[in-house]
C-alpha cells in the first residue's frame, strides 16, 4: 500500500483536459513540493513536474501541477494519444527521510 | 550528457545478498548538487525508495529496509553500489538507480533532494531458488 493515494485509472478523449489527484499528509505533501513522473511500459519513470509546477526541459506546457494543503493534482490539457501512460506522484516524507510515491494512475486516451 | 546504467545478476537465491552497481557516465558523482539513489518497482506495483547518498556526506536508508541495505560509492570508478542481504521473493523487482536534484516548495519554503531527474534503464532482479 502506497503512502500517497492516487486513483488507479483515469481516461479522457483526445483534446480534453484530464486531472489526476494525489493525496498525502502533513509529513509529506503538506510540507514539501510534489513531483510527478510519467512511465511507459518497459521504461524507467521520467520526471514530468517538480517543485509543484516546474517542468524539466522538453516537457510540454500542456502538463501542469498544483497543490493545496495535503493534496496535489496533475493536469494534462490538449490530451494526445502519446500521453497514454502511468503517472506517479511523489513527495519527501519526514517520517521516512526520503521520497514516498503514489501507487500510480494509468491514463487511457480513448 | 549524464547517463546511469545498472548492472548485476538477474537471479538471486533466497537468503543470499543482492548486489547491484550503478555506473555513471558523462558526469562525476563527486561533483554537483545532486543526491544519488536506489529505487525499486515490484511487478505491477508502485515505486519504493531504497537509499541515497550525497558525495562526502551521509547515506540515508528507507527504515523498512535499513537493517538489510548497504549503499556505497566508488569515486575512482564513478560508480555506486547497492547490497541487499537476506533477500526473499518480496525483493523481486526492477531496481533503478537515479539522480535527484532539489525540489522547492514555494509555499512552505521547504526543499528536499527528491526530484529524480535522471534514471537508469532499470534491471530486473528475481529472487528464486
Amino acid at each position: 500500500q502506497s503512502v500517497l493515494t492516487q486513483p488507479p485509472s483515469a481516461s479522457a478523449t483526445p483534446g480534453q483536459r484530464v486531472t489526476i489527484s494525489c493525496s498525502g499528509s502533513s509529513s509529506n505533501i503538506g510540507s514539501y513540493a510534489v513531483n510527478w513522473y510519467q512511465q511507459f511500459p518497459g521504461s524507467a519513470p521520467k520526471l514530468l513536474i517538480y517543485g509543484q509546477n516546474q517542468r524539466p526541459s522538453g516537457v510540454p506546457d500542456r502538463f501542469s501541477g498544483s497543490k493545496s494543503g495535503t493534496s496535489a493534482s496533475l493536469a494534462i490539457s490538449g490530451l494526445q494519444s502519446e500521453d497514454e501512460a502511468d503517472y506517479f506522484c511523489a513527495s519527501w516524507d519526514d517520517s521516512l527521510s526520503g521520497p514516498v510515491f503514489g501507487g500510480g494512475t494509468k491514463l487511457t486516451v480513448l | 550528457q549524464v547517463q546511469l546504467q545498472e548492472s548485476g545478476p538477474g537471479l538471486v537465491k533466497p537468503s543470499e545478498t543482492l548486489s547491484l552497481i550503478c555506473s555513471v557516465s558523462g558526469g562525476s558523482i563527486s561533483r554537483g548538487d545532486y543526491f544519488w539513489n536506489w529505487i525499486r518497482q515490484s511487478p505491477g506495483k508502485g515505486l519504493e525508495w531504497i537509499a541515497n547518498f550525497y558525495h562526502s556526506g551521509s547515506t540515508h536508508y528507507n527504515p523498512s529496509l535499513k537493517s538489510r541495505v548497504t549503499m556505497s560509492e566508488d569515486t575512482s570508478k564513478n560508480q555506486f553500489t547497492l547490497n541487499l542481504s537476506s533477500v526473499t521473493a518480496a525483493d523481486t523487482a526492477v531496481y533503478y538507480c537515479a539522480r535527484s536534484a532539489p525540489s522547492y516548495d514555494h509555499e512552505t519554503l521547504n526543499y528536499a533532494y527528491d526530484a529524480l531527474d535522471l534514471w537508469g534503464q532499470g534491471t530486473m532482479v528475481i529472487v528464486s531458488s
